[in-house]
């Protein structure tokens, strides 16, 4: 595709169920990252991948949540017994390179999934 | 600790006066500090890398090290410049951008 894809673009769940959240990232992009874009508090870094290992999880908020990248393409983030502080809006990204020197890659962005748990 | 912070959650000003959108960072390191905007309906995207001291849609950041700023400035505001916008700051040892709270602006005709 021409841009990073995520699905589901909406998902609302109830307290205590497991959510599967896609990104499918720009073909050849070896960097995938997942941030977490709540009201008031920003762009909260989650996982960064390089190819498909994650030399990053500090971010992850609990061990509820879990990610993977298979192929160096596809890459899933796993919420499970979702609680209602997990509501955000999910953005994942992928570059050609880290944003940093010498490449000082670009990140591009998907439209994000939006996760409402009631 | 690396952080970024964007004091001002909302800014407004008039079309035609100058806009400055704030942004402090806190690095130990050689900073590379970026603006990425977010327009209503659009996916977040990369507006200018201080790396490349470019002007994008009227826009400039100067790298203040002394100040540990990176304000984002545009002498003449237009109305399509309403948007949401992250400063964000490359974490080298991480490999990963770290991005201030935001600040959405708005233009007022």
């Amino acid at each position: 595709g021409a841009g990073v894809s995520q699905s589901p673009s909406n998902k609302v769940t109830e307290k205590g169920k497991d959510v599967e959240l896609r990104c499918d990232p720009i073909s050849g992009h070896t960097a995938l990252y997942w941030y977490r874009q709540s009201l008031g508090q920003g762009l909260e870094f989650l996982i960064y991948f390089q190819g498909n290992s994650a030399p990053d999880k500090s971010g992850l908020p609990s061990d509820r949540f879990s990610a993977e990248r298979t192929g160096g393409s596809v890459s899933t983030l796993t919420i499970q017994r979702t609680q209602q502080e997990d509501s955000a809006v999910y953005l994942c990204a992928s570059s050609a390179g880290v944003p940093g020197p010498p490449v000082t890659g670009e990140l591009f962005f998907g439209e994000g999934s939006r996760l409402t748990v009631l | 600790a690396q952080r970024v912070t964007q004091p001002e959650k909302l800014l407004s000003v008039f079309k035609g006066a100058p806009v400055e959108l704030k942004c402090n960072y806190s690095y130990s390191g050689s900073p590379e500090l970026f603006w990425y905007v977010q327009y209503s309906r659009q996916r977040l995207q990369l507006l200018l890398r201080h790396i490349s001291r470019e002007s994008i849609k009227g826009f400039t950041a100067d790298l203040n090290k002394g100040e540990t700023s990176f304000h984002l400035k545009k002498p003449f505001a237009q109305e399509e410049d309403s948007a949401m916008y992250y400063c964000a700051l490359f974490v080298k040892g991480a490999q990963k951008l770290v991005f201030g709270q935001g600040t959405r602006l708005t233009i007022n005709p």
